[in-house]
C-alpha cells in the first residue's frame, strides 16, 4: 500500500525556519517525481515545489523561491522541504504528493498533510 | 503566469448532472487533472489527462477539454459527491504546476 506521511509542522515565529519531511512507503520512491502543495486555512490548493526522481532538478513557486528548498533522500525514502524566512502568509497545511507519470500526470497519492503556523 | 478560473460554487440536485468548468488560455493544448477534496481530508485524484479515471473512481465522473475550457462532469450526483473540486495543469513556460481556485459542489 502506497503511503506518504508528512511530519515536522508546528508553530514558528516570523523569520524562522522549519524542515518538513515526507516518509514514503509501498512503492519505489526513487522512481517518482514528488511535489509539495499547500493550503492556507479555508483557502484553495497552491503548488509549492517539485523535485525529479534523482533530485537533480527542482522547481519552485515564485512565492517561495529563494526561501524554500526541496530535497530528497532516496536511500531513506524521504522527501524534504526546508523552509526559511517564514512569513505569516506561509501558514498552511503542507501536503506531499506523488506524480503518476514522470512529471506530466496527476498527483495520484497524497499525504495527510502537516500544519505550519507562522505567528509571533 | 498561467491562470485557471473555476466558478466558486455549483449546486445540483441528487440524481442530476453537475458540470464544473476550468477556464484557461488555450487550455485544450494542455493536460488537465481534477481533484476532489472533502472537508478535513487530503485531495484525491478523480480525473487525469483530461478524461482518464483512476481505478476506484466511479464511471459517473468524466472529463473533457477543448479550446479555453476543461469540464468535469459528474452524472447521477450523490450526496457523497459534495466536496471541493480543483483543476490543475502543468505550465510548460514556467515549469510550474497550477491549480484553479476550486469549486464547491453542493448537493441540494
Amino acid at each position: 500500500e502506497v503511503q506518504l506521511v508528512e511530519s515536522g509542522g508546528g508553530l514558528v515565529q516570523p523569520g524562522g525556519s522549519l524542515r518538513l519531511s515526507c516518509a514514503a512507503s509501498g512503492f519505489t520512491f526513487s522512481s517518482y517525481w514528488m511535489h509539495w502543495v499547500r493550503q492556507a486555512p479555508g483557502k484553495g490548493l497552491v503548488w509549492v515545489s517539485r523535485i525529479n526522481s534523482d533530485g537533480s532538478s527542482t522547481s519552485y513557486a515564485d512565492s517561495v523561491k529563494g526561501r524554500f528548498t526541496i530535497s530528497r533522500d532516496n536511500a531513506k525514502n524521504t522527501l524534504y522541504l526546508q523552509m526559511s524566512s517564514l512569513r505569516a502568509e506561509d501558514t498552511a497545511v503542507y501536503y506531499c504528493a506523488r506524480v503518476m507519470d514522470g512529471d506530466y500526470g496527476g498527483f495520484d497519492y497524497w499525504g495527510q498533510g502537516t500544519l505550519v503556523t507562522v505567528s509571533s | 503566469s498561467y491562470v485557471l478560473t473555476q466558478p466558486p460554487s455549483v449546486s445540483v440536485a441528487p440524481g442530476k448532472t453537475a458540470r464544473i468548468t476550468c477556464g484557461g488560455n488555450n487550455i485544450g493544448s494542455k493536460s488537465v487533472h481534477w481533484y476532489q477534496q472533502k472537508p478535513g481530508q487530503a485531495p484525491a485524484l478523480v480525473i487525469y489527462y483530461d478524461s482518464d479515471r483512476p481505478s476506484g473512481i466511479p464511471e459517473r465522473f468524466s472529463g473533457s477539454n477543448s479550446g479555453n475550457t476543461a469540464t468535469l462532469t459528474i452524472s447521477r450526483v450523490e450526496a457523497g459527491d459534495e466536496a471541493d473540486y480543483y483543476c490543475q495543469v502543468w505550465d510548460s513556460s514556467s515549469d510550474h504546476r497550477v491549480f484553479g481556485g476550486g469549486t464547491k459542489l453542493t448537493v441540494l
